[in-house]
């Protein structure tokens, strides 16, 4: 089955900088890849996401790239702000409609 | 807009009891995920639904169940509880193709 490596697991910004998650996948017939964002005691909210087609994709402040190659893909974050701070997690499903594979989650501090 | 919607929010329960997990997808979508969370731990896929038939099953206990209504609602059945079966329990939905959105989850307590 699918096996989703994420890093770092702690990630600690100051307000303004840039922050990178990266994931690692195994499994090549994976072809979706969505990036949620979880606050305490909440679901985890979809905030972007990429397809196998697609080398990146940018929605304002949030980027995500793509190397199927390599089977790896990053979420990038600029001009962090407090409320960016949560937990983010990857995930990679062989299609957008079918069961997602978690990464372990980075736990993103931006401090003001 | 609608969200998807879980009942109950909080539930507590003995060991050995049984639970039922309740969850309302956003309207017009047709699949239903079931995951489990456990503390500090990424969201693990349980067993989902597409149009009331099972589509994938994933690590979910043979003392757990669950199915979806001609309603499209579908319901997590949880039976003799063990306290590693304490966790968050998230459902997600989709319309067929297109991305999941995640419910507020459950949070099962087992005693």
């Amino acid at each position: 089955g699918e096996n989703v490596e994420q890093h770092p697991s702690t990630l600690s910004v100051q307000e303004g900088d840039s922050a990178v998650i990266k994931c690692t996948y195994s499994d090549s017939a994976s072809n979706y890849f969505p990036w949620y964002k979880q606050e305490l005691g909440k679901g985890p909210q979809l905030i972007i996401d990429i397809r196998s087609n697609v080398g990146e994709k940018k929605d304002q402040r949030i980027a995500v790239t793509l190397n199927k190659t390599a089977k790896h893909f990053s979420l990038h974050i600029t001009e962090t702000q407090p409320e960016d701070s949560a937990v983010y997690f990857c995930a990679a499903s062989e299609t957008n409609a079918g069961k997602s594979t978690f990464g372990d989650g980075t736990t993103l501090t931006v401090k003001p | 807009a609608a969200g998807v919607i879980q009942s109950p929010r909080h539930l507590i329960k003995e060991k050995r009891e049984t639970a039922t997990l309740k969850c309302y997808p956003i309207p017009r979508h047709d699949t239903v995920y079931w995951y489990q969370q456990g503390p500090g731990q990424d969201p693990q896929f349980l067993i989902s639904f597409y149009e009331k038939m099972q589509s994938d099953k994933g690590s979910i206990p043979d003392r757990f169940s669950a199915q979806q209504f001609s309603d499209y609602h579908s319901e997590l059945n949880m039976s003799s509880l063990e306290l590693g079966d304490s966790a968050l329990y998230f459902c997600a939905s989709s319309r067929s193709g297109t991305e999941q959105f995640f419910g507020p989850g459950t949070r099962l307590t087992v005693l």
